[in-house]
């Protein structure tokens, strides 16, 4: 089965502009996780949606931060304006709806902020 | 605070063990997972316990739980150059929405020939 894709692989921006990843779950996967990872650290968890509805944005910054999963397959991380500290690999991850036995990450985009 | 804490790094030599160690605060947590995750890549599922079993062994991998300490470890037999890479223990998060993980800071494995 095909992985998790994602997209693009690296991405650098100045601070102060927006950018998007997308990410495509293994086909049939209902649960979709968006994870950031900074250096020297574990990923932490921004958002998590199961189908197209959000079950889990309580560490997304809002303010900076969206997320979306319209048709509850492929779905989009945006910042806008970025930061200095959103410097890290973003990671999405897809799981059966049961995710007992774990579940799939992407090769993530490394984002660099300067 | 901090739900899932790993020490750091540990550094083996080829054919020898590795023990990677992990402590967890949530008493609920009916699986445990331990990732791997090679430079430039995502992370990938080595292996799960669940909360009602002690051991579990899956060819050169050995977890084991520890109920009590709320203590989880990973055991590489014969640990090859190839394992080196960080390892991450995960669980289900307290007072969380979701099914979403929580993830140690990771044991970066380094393995000397």
């Amino acid at each position: 089965e095909a992985g998790v894709a994602q997209s693009p692989r690296y991405k650098i921006i100045e601070k102060r502009q927006s950018v998007a990843f997308w990410c495509n779950p293994i086909s049939g996967h209902a649960t979709l996780y968006w994870y950031q990872q900074i250096l020297g650290q574990g990923p932490k968890l921004l958002i998590q949606f199961q189908n197209n509805g959000v079950v889990d944005d309580s560490q997304l910054p809002k303010d900076r931060f969206s997320a979306e999963r319209l048709k509850g397959v492929d779905s989009t991380l945006k910042i806008q304006p970025a930061k200095l500290e959103d410097s890290a690999v973003y990671l999405c991850a897809s799981s059966q709806a049961d995710v007992n036995y774990g579940y799939t990450f992407g090769s993530g985009t490394r984002l660099t902020v300067v | 605070g901090e739900d899932v804490e790993q020490s750091l790094f540990l550094s083996v030599r080829e054919g020898d063990s590795s023990v990677i160690n992990c402590t967890y605060t949530d008493s609920s947590s009916t699986y445990l997972y331990w990732y791997k995750q090679e430079p430039g890549a995502g992370l990938q599922l080595l292996t799960y316990i669940f909360s009602n079993m002690d051991m579990k062994q899956d060819q050169r991998l050995t977890v084991l739980l520890n109920k009590k300490d709320k203590h989880l470890s990973l055991r590489i037999a014969d640990t090859q150059t190839g394992d080196s890479a960080i390892y991450f223990c995960a669980g289900p998060p307290l007072n969380q929405a979701g099914t979403a993980l929580i993830f140690g800071k990771g044991t970066t494995l380094s393995v000397s020939s």
